[in-house]
Parts: structure tokens; sequence; C-alpha cells
């Protein structure tokens, strides 16, 4: 079945541990993004890549760090999780040409 | 930066009447449109989309929208209501040929009353 997983699912932490959101897809897909959802703000983009080892800013890239030494994963690193990153976490990947993009199931994060 | 504008954050509609979800964006260039889903506790489905061509564009379960170059806008519209289609609803852009950048609008909870 064609998907994009992300694990956890929902993490309680506290400020400063660093922690690691982690994001798979199964579609050979060369573009993938990280999103935040907030109440009233809609989705924001973090960072997006475009293909193994190339990635950029997208809106809100502050706070947060991303690699992509795999073409399946796309992991999000909070290095110093802070209680303004309380959020809830969408991971997406799309084919070059395609525009559609295949949402993850979320990962909501509470730091306390 | 590329914005998009969803006027209202909550709208309620009848069961079986029209719904109309507005979606304006602001760019000097015609970018790619989008509306997608998002049912309580999911992920965001898409619904449908605009690249190029013909300016109406339907999506699944029964929902189009228009792209109207002259007014900026790309509102979603389906003829009669049904109670699953009670969600959220997202517009979002992304400027042609810049790769994976999008810009989404904040959202619009769509309500049915039986």
């Amino acid at each position: 079945e064609a998907q994009v997983t992300q694990n956890p699912r929902y993490l309680i932490t506290v400020t400063g541990k660093k922690l690691t959101v982690t994001c798979s897809q199964n579609m050979n897909h060369e573009y993938m993004s990280w999103y935040r959802q907030d109440p009233g703000l809609g989705l924001r983009q973090i960072y997006y890549s475009m293909n193994v080892e190339v990635t950029d800013k997208g809106d809100v890239p502050e706070g947060y760090k991303v690699s992509r030494k795999e073409k399946r994963n796309f992991p999000l690193i909070l290095e110093s999780p802070s209680p303004n990153q309380t959020s809830l976490y969408f991971c997406a990947s799309s084919s070059l040409g395609s525009e559609t993009q295949y949402f993850g199931p979320g990962t909501r994060l509470l730091v306390l | 930066a590329q914005s998009v504008t969803q006027l209202g954050s909550h709208v309620s509609v009848s069961e079986g009447a029209l719904v109309l979800l507005r979606c304006n964006y602001s760019s000097s260039v015609p970018p790619y449109l989008f509306w997608y889903v998002q049912y309580p506790n999911q992920g965001l489905q898409l619904l449908l989309k605009y690249t190029t061509g013909a300016t109406l564009v339907k999506g699944i379960n029964g929902f189009e929208a228009e792209f109207k170059k002259s007014e900026t806008s790309f509102h979603l519209t389906k003829p009669s209501a049904h109670m699953s289609d009670a969600a959220e609803y997202f517009c979002a852009v992304r400027k042609a040929n810049t790769g994976n950048q999008f810009y989404f609008g904040t959202g619009t909870s769509l309500t049915v009353i039986p």
C-alpha cells in the first residue's frame, strides 16, 4: 500500500531534550516536506526536499533541522525543543511533475 | 512570498444546500492551486488541483473549483452538501516552477446541519 508513515504519532517531551520525528514514504517520490499545523494558522511549511541531499527552508524553519540521506526518509530534528514548538506535524511527499502531495497521519508534539 | 486567504474560518450549511468555500491568492504569476480536506484526526487529502488548462476543475466527492485569474480566486463549490462533507478545508498554492514550496490558507471548518 502506498503510504507516508510518521513516528512517533504522539510525543510529550521537555524543553531542551533533542528529538527526531521520522518520516518514510514507499512511493519513490522525489519531493518531501515537513509542515506544522496550528489552530488559526493553517499549515506552514518548515522544510522541503527535492531529492537526496537537496533541502531548502520553508516559511518557518527556525528551531528545526532536516536531512535527506535516502530517498525514502526525511527525518525532522528538533535539537533543543521549546514550548512554542508544540504543534501537529505532517510529513508529505510527491513525485516530480505530479503536484499531488500525499500526507502522513501526523505527529502530535507537546513540549513542556 | 505567496499568500492565501480563506474567507470565513467557519461555514455552516444545511444538508442538501450549496457549499461555497472561498479562496483568494496573491501572486503576480498564476500559481498552481489546490484544495485539501482534513477529516478529524487525519492527515490531509487532495480534493482537486489546478495547474494549467481548463479553469473549471472537478475533484473527488462532487467538489469542483474554478480558477479566475482576474479575481485571483479559486473558490470551492459543491451543489448539494452531505453530512460526510463536514471537515476542515484548506486552499493551497505553489508558484509554478519553483520546486516544492507550498503556502496554505488558514482553513475553513465546514459544518453540515441535518
